[in-house]
């Protein structure tokens, strides 16, 4: 039990296009969903917490208008980045929150901006 | 909010030596303590988590201890084995009341034939 499916799990794209990150919750209802970067050799980040049905919380540092999250649903919740540039370029991987007490992750997307 | 220390940031042992990675956290609020191993590229894996209402867990090599008084807790892995490299990360949160995971900034560890 408890499997979140992230999707894509790479992306290559061009400098100031938008890529979206999508992660689902398969078997269980994810009320919250945790949004983390990784970069090279380094530890996970958080970048934004979000609850169904409202505005996501951002970690100081983010820029929310840059890193549009949306949790529509209790089994869906999107990262948007918008205009990417190379130094975005990271391993962006959800974590869901369960009722069991623990946290699942998702499967990491691999963003590469050219 | 939650600080999480970790040492070492990398940790060299022949196989069938023990290792031991220890973290400690500042928010005494936080109430679970799992530890992830990662590899490269792939999502944390966990392999061990321990609640605050607990002063240990063992699983097979696997054990952790955790002092709530000091707020430190380590990951303890006896008899390596090569395929133990990877990367491991501690974490800290207050389960159950919708926080996030902090996590230290991990040890690398490589276990030599």
């Amino acid at each position: 039990g408890a499997v979140v499916s992230q999707h894509p799990s790479w992306v290559i794209c061009k400098s100031g296009t938008s890529v979206k990150i999508e992660c689902r919750s398969l078997d269980f209802q994810a009320t919250t969903m945790f949004w983390y970067r990784q970069f090279p050799k380094q530890s996970l980040m958080l970048m934004a917490t979000s609850n169904e049905g409202s505005k996501a919380t951002y970690e100081q540092g983010v820029e929310k208008d840059k890193f549009l999250i949306n949790h529509a649903s209790l089994t869906l919740s999107t990262l948007t980045v918008t205009s990417a540039h190379p130094e975005d370029s990271s391993f962006y991987i959800c974590s869901a929150s369960h009722i069991l007490g623990g946290y699942t992750f998702g499967s990491g997307t691999r963003l590469t901006v050219v | 909010g939650e600080n999480v220390e970790q040492h070492p940031s990398t940790l060299s042992v022949q196989e069938g030596d023990s290792a031991v990675i220890k973290c400690t956290y500042s928010d005494s609020a936080s109430n679970y303590f799992p530890w992830y191993k990662q590899e490269l590229g792939k999502r944390p894996q966990l392999i061990i988590d321990i609640r605050s209402n607990v002063g240990e867990k063992k699983d097979q090599r696997i054990a952790v201890t955790l002092n709530k008084t000091a707020k430190h807790f380590s990951l303890h892995i006896t008899e390596t084995q090569p395929e133990d490299s990877a990367v491991y990360f501690c974490a800290a949160s207050q389960a159950n009341s919708g926080y996030a995971l902090n996590f230290g900034k991990g040890t690398s560890l490589l276990v030599t034939p």
